[in-house]
Parts: structure tokens; C-alpha cells; sequence
């Protein structure tokens, strides 16, 4: 069936990159995107990438799609503060209608 | 301002008492969407709708009931049929697949 992993939690120092990583099953999914969510909010997109597309960047973003390995990566330069969340990997299957699956969540802390 | 909103932001029930939840989206958004968010377990969605007067259900639907009479709402009623409500609860919205928008998120606490 469907699925999205990804790890819970990853700890890095300001200033430093943050590569959050995730695998999916369905290799029908036509975009594959990155949430954010803040503490006691909703989820707002980052970014997202076509699966005909290797690479996108934006701006600190940096996501990489390995089809084959159906494996997706988010990559945050200079990470600040203020980058702290939970960001979810997530794909729109293209026999799951409107559906998107979502990833459990990556908590990222970001020390000082 | 274009949005999802929800309310409350924050709503207390007692066991066996069945309660609604509201989602409302000026976006002009043909789908809408409830998730349920537990801590580690990420999103699970509940019951989507593609259009008005349709509306499927998703992974986890038993105890909840929606109704879609209108486009700009898709109120989620929690009933005493759910055997462990006490969650954070997320509505969204589309246009149809790809990015959907979410409201600010309703927090349920079953006293």
C-alpha cells in the first residue's frame, strides 16, 4: 500500500545544513511535497517537486528526488532558529484521487 | 484575505457527548479534507470530499460523521462512537490534486 517514512526527530546548531529524509512507496506519485508546521498550527507548504524533476532549489531549499530509490530529501542552509518544526514529507498518488499521504513528521531542533 | 479557518481553536467534551467541529474556506476550493494528528503518528485523514454533496471516506472514519452542503464548508462531527477523540484536528482545502491549504487546527479534549 501507500506509505511515507521518514525519522522523527533530527538535531542541528544554527548556521549549520539540515538534510531531512524521506522514502515513499508509490512510485505513480505524480508531486512530492515538504510541509512545515509550527507548534499548535496548521501545516503550510515549503516546497514541492515534480517527479519528473531531479532537483529544485528555493532560495535555502534544496530538494533532491532519487526515483529510483524513492527516496526524497530536504536540505535547509544555514539553518536558524526560526526553522525549528516538524516538517512532513508527503505524495499525491496518481490512482489516490485528491488523497496525499503524509509522513509521520521530522521535529527538527535547532540549537543556539 | 483568502483562508481556512476552524473553530474553536480549543473544545472540551464529556464522554458521550457528540460534538462538531466547523471548517470554512473562501478559497473557492472544489476538495476539502480532516486530518486527525496524534504526537509520532503524523497525519490521517478522516473523510475528504472532491465536491459538493460528495464526500468519501478516508483511513479512519468510524465515529466521525461530515456533511458537504455548501462549498466553502465541511463541518466534522466527533461522535460518542469514537472510542478515543482527544486529538489535534486539522481541515484543508484544494483546488484539486497538489498543494492543499490548512486551517489553523482544532485541539479536542474529552473530559
Amino acid at each position: 500500500g501507500e506509505d511515507v517514512e521518514q525519522s522523527l526527530f533530527l538535531s542541528v546548531r544554527e548556521g549549520d545544513s539540515s538534510v531531512i529524509n524521506c522514502t515513499y512507496t508509490d512510485s505513480s506519485s505524480t508531486y512530492l511535497y515538504w510541509y512545515k508546521q509550527e507548534p499548535g498550527a496548521g501545516l503550510q507548504l515549503l516546497t514541492y517537486i515534480f517527479s519528473n524533476m531531479d532537483m529544485k532549489q528555493d532560495q535555502r531549499l534544496t530538494v533532491l528526488l532519487n526515483k529510483k530509490d524513492k527516496h526524497l530529501s530536504l536540505r535547509i542552509a544555514d539553518t536558524q532558529t526560526g526553522d525549528s518544526a516538524i516538517y512532513f514529507c508527503a505524495e499525491s498518488p496518481r490512482t489516490g484521487g485528491f488523497k496525499t499521504i503524509f509522513g509521520a513528521g521530522t521535529r527538527l531542533f535547532v540549537k543556539a | 484575505d483568502g483562508g481556512i479557518t476552524q473553530s474553536p481553536k480549543y473544545l472540551f467534551r464529556k464522554e458521550g457527548q457528540n460534538v462538531t467541529l466547523s471548517c470554512e474556506q473562501n478559497l473557492n476550493h472544489d476538495a476539502m479534507y480532516w486530518y486527525r494528528q496524534d504526537p509520532g503518528q503524523g497525519l490521517r485523514l478522516i473523510y475528504y470530499s472532491q465536491i459538493v454533496n460528495d464526500f468519501q471516506k478516508g483511513d479512519i472514519a468510524e465515529g466521525y460523521s461530515v456533511s458537504r452542503e455548501k462549498k466553502e464548508s465541511f463541518p466534522l462531527t466527533v461522535t460518542s462512537a469514537q472510542k478515543n477523540p482527544t486529538a489535534f484536528y486539522l481541515c484543508a482545502s484544494s483546488i484539486g490534486i497538489g498543494e492543499q491549504f490548512f486551517g489553523p487546527g482544532t485541539r479536542l479534549t474529552v473530559l
